[in-house]
């Protein structure tokens, strides 16, 4: 019920090549949605998050695309660059508070030139 | 732009031993986390912190462990013994208030346990 689930674990992508991450949850208690980029020996950072309220949320080449009967939301990186290659973590939170975020596993990306 | 820092990066320690983590929260904020990340697996959610009292914790977060806020700036997680399977990067994580969205999170403390 408290699980994130990721797919897939790692993704190789052509420079200028679109990567596409995809996470499914259960608990509909969740209605905060964050994506975090993560470089080696560097903390989470957030890249980009959606509420349930809407269907798509874009920020540069980053897209967030929420589908709520589903269950399901992905991040879509548009004209993917070396620079994008990092672990990519989905996550999930109750809107209660401060509750704590449930991370997915992670999906590692490498662009390749 | 305001972070959150840790210290030490690295703290290797024998087993059985106990070891203090440190984190300094953005200055503003007010609620705050630690999450742990075993090698190669997901970011685990520890213990949350507001108004100097646990607000949160989860089933890893057992005896062995503690939090504190000693001043107005330092967080601290301490692991009273340590044991091998707590080595991980654990990572300090912070919100400006109540029902506020983003944590930030800090750099990490790497823990090796030998």
């Amino acid at each position: 019920q408290q699980q994130v689930k990721q797919s897939p674990q790692s993704l190789i992508v052509q420079k200028g090549g679109i990567s596409i991450i995809n996470c499914a949850y259960e608990n509909t208690a969740f209605d905060y949605f964050p994506w975090y980029q993560q470089f080696p020996g560097k903390g989470p950072a957030l890249l980009i998050a959606i509420r349930p309220d809407v269907s798509e949320k874009k920020e540069g080449r980053f897209t967030i695309s929420f589908n709520k009967s589903a269950k399901q939301f992905s991040l879509h990186i548009m004209d993917s660059q070396p620079g994008d290659s990092a672990t990519y973590f989905c996550a999930a939170r109750a809107y209660s508070g401060n509750t704590p975020l449930v991370f997915g596993k992670g999906t590692r990306l490498s662009v390749i030139a | 732009e305001p972070e959150v820092t840790q210290t030490p990066s690295h703290q290797v320690t024998q087993m059985g031993q106990e070891v203090i983590l440190r984190c300094v929260p953005i200055s503003n904020h007010l609620y705050f986390y630690w999450y742990r990340q075993i090698l190669g697996q997901k970011v685990e959610f520890l213990v949350s912190f507001y108004n100097n009292e646990i607000s949160e914790k989860s089933e890893i977060f057992d005896d062995q462990f503690s939090v504190e806020r000693p001043d107005g700036s330092n967080f601290t997680l301490k692991i009273r013994s340590t044991k091998l399977e707590d080595s991980a990067m654990y990572f300090c994580a912070s919100t400006e208030g109540l029902n506020t969205d983003t944590q930030y999170f800090g750099p990490g403390t790497r823990l090796t346990v030998l």
